[in-house]
């Protein structure tokens, strides 16, 4: 299994582009979320996904969109990038919304401009 | 609300030193504390958890504690390596309300064990 996978690693983006980060895993989770990590601040939930069809926000979710219309996709969309939203990104999945251990991709880091 | 309050924030010790870090949470609820390291460039990887209902777990040189009463969790690197060197993330889930499943992750604790 390739585990949770995420491209780019790597953006530069101008404020007010938009942009897809992709994620996926091939290990059958149904849930799936989206971290930011910015210094100091540990990991702050985004956007999450319980299944197929289904997306809720998290602590931070202004300024972002989510989708779900696979088990192994949970794209994080940005529709107008702002300098507030460098950071770098994480993509989770855990088995189900009650098992808690949740696997961490690689990472994307984003800068705006 | 419901929050993780980790400390230190760094953590430097001499090779073979043990290194101890505290993560205090608010939410009662809350019955899984998990610990994950995150090596430079990489995403946070879990190296060990805990459930509510023991108060210790061990793996080898690192184990972590739990007293539900005073609502904190530990982790202790026994006879720390260079490579130990990471930032290390405890978490708890949040319980009190229909997002179950998701965890709330402290603010990271930098540990540098020097040769």
């Amino acid at each position: 299994n390739a585990g949770v996978t995420q491209t780019p690693k790597f953006q530069v983006l101008k404020t007010g582009q938009s942009m897809t980060l992709q994620c996926a895993q091939d290990m059958n989770h149904e849930y799936m979320s989206w971290y930011r990590q910015d210094p100091g601040m540990g990991l702050r939930l985004i956007h999450y996904s319980v299944g197929a069809g289904i997306t809720d926000q998290g602590e931070v979710p202004n300024g972002y969109n989510v989708s779900r219309s696979t088990t192994e996709d949970f794209p994080l969309r940005l529709l107008s990038a702002a300098p507030s939203q460098t950071s770098v990104y994480f993509c989770a999945s855990s088995y189900s919304k009650s098992r808690d251990t949740q696997y961490f991709g690689p990472g994307t880091r984003l800068t705006v401009l | 609300g419901e929050n993780v309050e980790q400390h230190p924030s760094t953590l430097s010790v001499q090779e073979g030193d043990s290194a101890v870090i505290k993560c205090t949470y608010s939410d009662s609820a809350s019955n899984y504390f998990p610990w994950y390291k995150q090596e430079l460039g990489k995403g946070p990887q879990l190296i060990i958890d805990i459930r509510s209902n023991v108060g210790e777990k061990k793996d080898q040189r690192i184990a972590v504690t739990l007293n539900k009463t005073a609502k904190h969790f530990s982790l202790h690197i026994t006879e720390t390596q260079p490579e130990d060197s990471a930032v290390y993330f405890c978490a708890a889930p949040r319980r009190r309300s229909s997002n179950t499943g998701k965890l709330i992750f402290g603010q990271g604790t930098t540990l540098q064990v020097k040769p």
